[in-house]
């Protein structure tokens, strides 16, 4: 199905190791978000893009990294700087302003 | 900075039953809610704004400026309401979505 793709399903990080998160939408959405969901805390905003070449931190963005350089794209990189990578991320995109989000299906990394 | 607090992690009900599902907010401006709904092995989905006030599979939300809050009600619990639940805001003309904790409601037969 079209929409919103995320990959791997699955990713595996050793210590000290940058990971990358793949994010890619066919909807042509200017919005791009990227959460971190873990368990009884909810989701959680790490980084959100506005437009192309554009981005803005949430509340959790130290030891992320994250680059808008096309409209359909939004990767985000766990740095070896994120003490605690372990967690269910989703990605999501949106029309600007506040609209609904559509979700992927997400990415579990975990540490090996 | 905006805050959205789902005070219930786990909520129970038997079919039939009403179910309500709290959801308090904290925010400055002027405030989009939402409630988005995951149900077992799907995708994050929107299951209603408080600016279309709409029903969607039986379930309404109103927003409450007074006592800053969205609470979700549905008179009659389902089996297939089992999932769980996440309470959203954003301000207006900002797009920055911020969620509750969420309350996973287990509708019993």
């Amino acid at each position: 199905d079209g929409g919103i793709t995320q990959s791997p399903k699955y990713l595996f990080r050793k210590e000290g190791q940058n990971v990358t998160l793949s994010c890619e939408q066919n909807l042509n959405h200017d919005a791009m978000y990227w959460y971190r969901q873990d368990p009884g805390q909810g989701l959680r905003l790490i980084y959100y893009s506005q437009i192309v070449n554009d981005f803005q931190k949430g509340d959790i963005a130290e030891g992320y990294s994250v680059s808008r350089e096309k409209k359909e794209s939004f990767p985000l990189t766990v740095t070896s700087a994120q003490k605690n990578p372990t967690a269910f991320y989703l990605c999501a995109s949106s029309i600007p302003l506040g609209e609904k989000l559509f979700f992927g299906s997400g990415t579990q990394l975990s540490v090996l | 900075a905006q805050r959205v607090t789902q005070p219930e992690k786990l909520l129970s009900v038997f079919k039939g039953a009403p179910v309500e599902l709290k959801c308090n907010y904290s925010y400055s401006g002027s405030p989009e809610l939402f409630w988005y709904v995951q149900y077992s092995r799907q995708r994050l989905q929107l299951l209603l704004r408080h600016i279309s006030r709409e029903s969607i599979k039986g379930f309404t939300a109103d927003l409450n400026k007074g006592e800053t809050s969205f609470h979700l009600k549905k008179p009659f619990a389902q089996e297939e309401d089992s999932a769980m639940y996440y309470c959203a805001l954003s301000g207006q003309g900002n797009n920055d979505m911020r969620f509750g904790a969420g309350t996973r409601l287990t509708v019993k037969p």
